[in-house]
């Protein structure tokens, strides 16, 4: 199945900066989802991105907080902009596993904190 | 609107007995169901999974039984090991009618397996 390599795995950032996380597969995809893990929650997703155009966000998830590039069939980022201390989860992106049983691949995640 | 829900923050086995994880779900437009497994500071692992017309799917020492009618499923480890102890979770895709959709994860259950 794909494997998915996500950088950066962990950063310590100040209030109001961005951050731009990294996803990169060994295979060619069609889609690929943003997830995020709230401290103590579940994972939420927050967009998915198709190669060539615009991500489509959940609700409660905007454009302009969380930007998201897609400019290849293997590879995509996600934006965490103006971040705040709300913003320290962990992030993680996820693609179609592609063999074998139906499901998905995840990266190893970004440990965010927001100082 | 919580739509998986996992009501077991947490589990313990015995080390050789079975484990039982349940999950329950409120969306009928689910039509696939997965389990995964997560450890600390890594992303979700995938287990298995069954789509919504089947009632068990079977791998290894994991199987899932979906009752539908009940809108519940359950995951059943045998015999249990100590490497199971981490977190699972329950996550359900199709909520959108159809093609890669992205999952809906319940808070999951943190099983730990006593030597």
């Amino acid at each position: 199945s794909a494997v998915i390599s996500q950088k950066p795995s962990r950063d310590i950032c100040q209030r109001g900066t961005s951050l731009t996380i990294q996803c990169q597969v060994d295979s060619q995809v069609t889609m690929m989802f943003w997830y995020r893990q709230q401290p103590g929650q579940s994972l939420t997703l927050i967009a998915t991105a198709n190669q060539g155009s615009e991500a489509t966000y959940e609700s409660g998830f905007v454009i302009d907080k969380f930007p998201i590039s897609r400019p290849n069939l293997t590879f995509s980022t996600l934006t965490v902009s103006n971040m705040s201390p709300e913003d320290s989860s962990i992030y993680l992106c996820s693609v179609e596993r592609g063999t074998g049983n139906y499901g998905y691949t995840f990266g190893s995640g970004t440990r965010l904190t927001v100082v | 609107d919580q739509q998986v829900k996992q009501n077991s923050p947490s589990l313990s086995v015995q080390e050789g007995r079975i484990s039982i994880l349940n999950c329950d779900y409120t969306n009928s437009m689910f039509d696939y169901f997965l389990w995964y497994k997560k450890y600390p500071a890594e992303g979700p692992t995938f287990l298995i999974s069954i789509s919504s017309i089947k009632d068990k799917n079977e791998d290894g020492r994991f199987t899932v039984f979906l009752n539908k009618s009940a809108k519940h499923l359950s995951l059943h480890i045998v015999p249990s090991q100590p490497g199971d102890s981490a977190v699972y979770f329950c996550a359900a895709s199709g909520s959108r009618g159809g093609g890669a959709d992205g999952l809906t994860f319940g808070k999951g259950t943190h099983l730990i397996i006593q030597p």
